[in-house]
């Protein structure tokens, strides 16, 4: 699987916005974008997923650039409850199936 | 909506003991992982589970672990002779295994605590 870059910690003001980046440039054609996060230390909690389309929850949207070198997790409205560290994972849908965690990006949302 | 399960939510043991920790995946999952995760470290791969029989395993699985589902609903992480470095919260999930890209979730974790 792909490896990720994503920055260590990031803040956002309660009610904005909440942007996540993550670098997957030695990703390949097969392997799908996932999001996960772990508030404290409970379970770790999916996001989302996507392959190379814009992709949309209830939780939050997944925008994957042409290339799909990077993509973007974003919180449209961020809420003291959205505080947790936030992993990208690059995965192949074939053969390897264990989830390879980075050490995410911690997200602050400030009050 | 269903969820995975994890008892107990905390266990305490001697160095040396035997461990079993129990996971209920969510009802029509086929496959099953143990991860864990070292208190400020990353969460780490240990097994993977399908039919009845260990499809991956990390270098950490080493032969003091073992993995079982022995009545179909439960899965469980049995760690023989437990050593102060098994201290660490336990996660399983399970996921549906219909596609290749089908999610897995994650129980909320067993913390183990070995003196």
């Amino acid at each position: 699987d792909a490896k990720t870059t994503q920055p260590p910690s990031m803040d956002c003001a309660e009610g904005r916005a909440a942007n996540l980046p993550c670098n997957h440039s030695t990703i390949s054609g097969n392997e799908y974008v996932y999001w996960y996060r772990q508030i404290h230390s409970q379970g770790p909690q999916y996001i989302i997923h996507g392959l190379k389309n814009n992709e949309t929850n209830e939780m939050a949207s997944l925008i994957i650039t042409e290339d799909r070198k990077s993509s973007t997790l974003i919180l449209p409205h961020a809420t003291l409850r959205d505080t947790a560290v936030y992993y990208c994972i690059v995965r192949s849908p074939f053969g390897n199936e264990k989830l390879t965690f980075g050490t995410g990006t911690r997200l602050t949302i400030i009050p | 909506e269903p969820e995975v399960t994890q008892t107990p939510s905390h266990q305490v043991t001697q160095m040396g003991q035997e461990v079993i920790l129990r996971c209920v995946p969510i009802s029509n999952h086929l496959y099953f992982y143990w991860y864990r995760q070292i208190l400020g470290q990353k969460v780490e791969f240990l097994v993977s589970f399908y039919n009845n029989e260990i499809s991956e395993k990390s270098e950490i699985f080493d032969d003091q672990f073992s993995v079982e589902r022995p009545d179909g609903s439960n899965f469980t992480l049995k760690i023989r002779s437990t050593k102060l470095e098994d201290s660490a919260m336990y996660f399983c999930a399970s996921r549906p295994g219909h596609k290749g890209t089908d999610t897995q979730y994650f129980g909320p974790g067993t913390r183990l605590t070995v003196l």
